[in-house]
């Protein structure tokens, strides 16, 4: 069993909608979560970064992490065709070793 | 100022070969992590490297080596390619190589193994 799944997707969806990206993980020591968003032919970029449990948000997006359930999400509203792109959720304890999961691809159409 | 540069952007080897990979940090970032990333296994930490001194080591075979150079710049080595060392590796900088900093991606070399 892998450190962190997440489901590989794609998923598609329409202009505007909510969008909800999803992690579980199985190691309690992790605090840090992070969501990174790569563009076909880039390396990923941090989008989101939280410490341990609770909500963030930043803009159309919000970052949530659930640490009782080992659980954390991505949500994104009003989704912009820009948006399509592969979400990856990263996480890590006091290793300085970041885990990511397989990442979701996500396809906006207008 | 200058993103993560990393040369050359696609390789394409044969088996047994091997392939040395670069990535220029951003300036004044002294952390440099490599990264392979594949279909299947997502993006799987290789090593990192602060100051010259590998730090961190992930769960790959001694195939794979680094270094770093004292103006930060880093190497990857795969040595004896294999057909599964095919994937997209990244290098990633940051300033101080701790996780509540901002780990900043390059565009990644593109190693094709035939």
């Amino acid at each position: 069993q892998k450190e962190v799944e997440q489901d590989p997707g794609p998923l598609s969806v329409p202009e505007g909608a909510i969008v909800s990206l999803n992690c579980t993980y199985s190691n309690s020591a992790f605090q840090y979560f992070m969501w990174y968003r790569q563009y076909s032919r880039k390396g990923p970029e941090l989008l989101m970064y939280t410490y341990s449990s609770g909500n963030k948000e930043d803009g159309r997006f919000t970052a949530q992490v659930d640490k009782s359930s080992k659980y954390i999400s991505l949500f994104i509203r009003d989704s912009q065709p820009s948006d399509s792109a592969t979400y990856l959720c990263a996480m890590t304890g006091n290793t300085d070793k970041l885990i990511f999961g397989t990442g979701t691809r996500l396809q906006v159409f207008p | 100022k200058a993103g993560v540069t990393q040369t050359p952007r696609y390789l394409i080897k044969t088996r047994g070969q091997q392939v040395t990979l670069s990535c220029s940090p951003i300036s004044g970032h002294r952390s440099v992590s490599w990264y392979q990333q594949t279909p299947g296994q997502g993006l799987q930490f290789l090593f990192e490297y602060f100051s010259e001194t590998q730090r961190n080591k992930g769960n790959f075979p001694g195939r794979f080596s680094g270094r770093q150079f004292s103006n930060s710049r880093s190497e990857m080595n795969v040595s004896t390619l294999e057909l599964g060392d095919s994937a997209l590796y990244l290098c990633a900088s940051s300033s101080v190589g701790r996780t509540d900093n901002e780990q900043f991606f390059g565009p990644g070399t593109r190693l094709t193994v035939l």
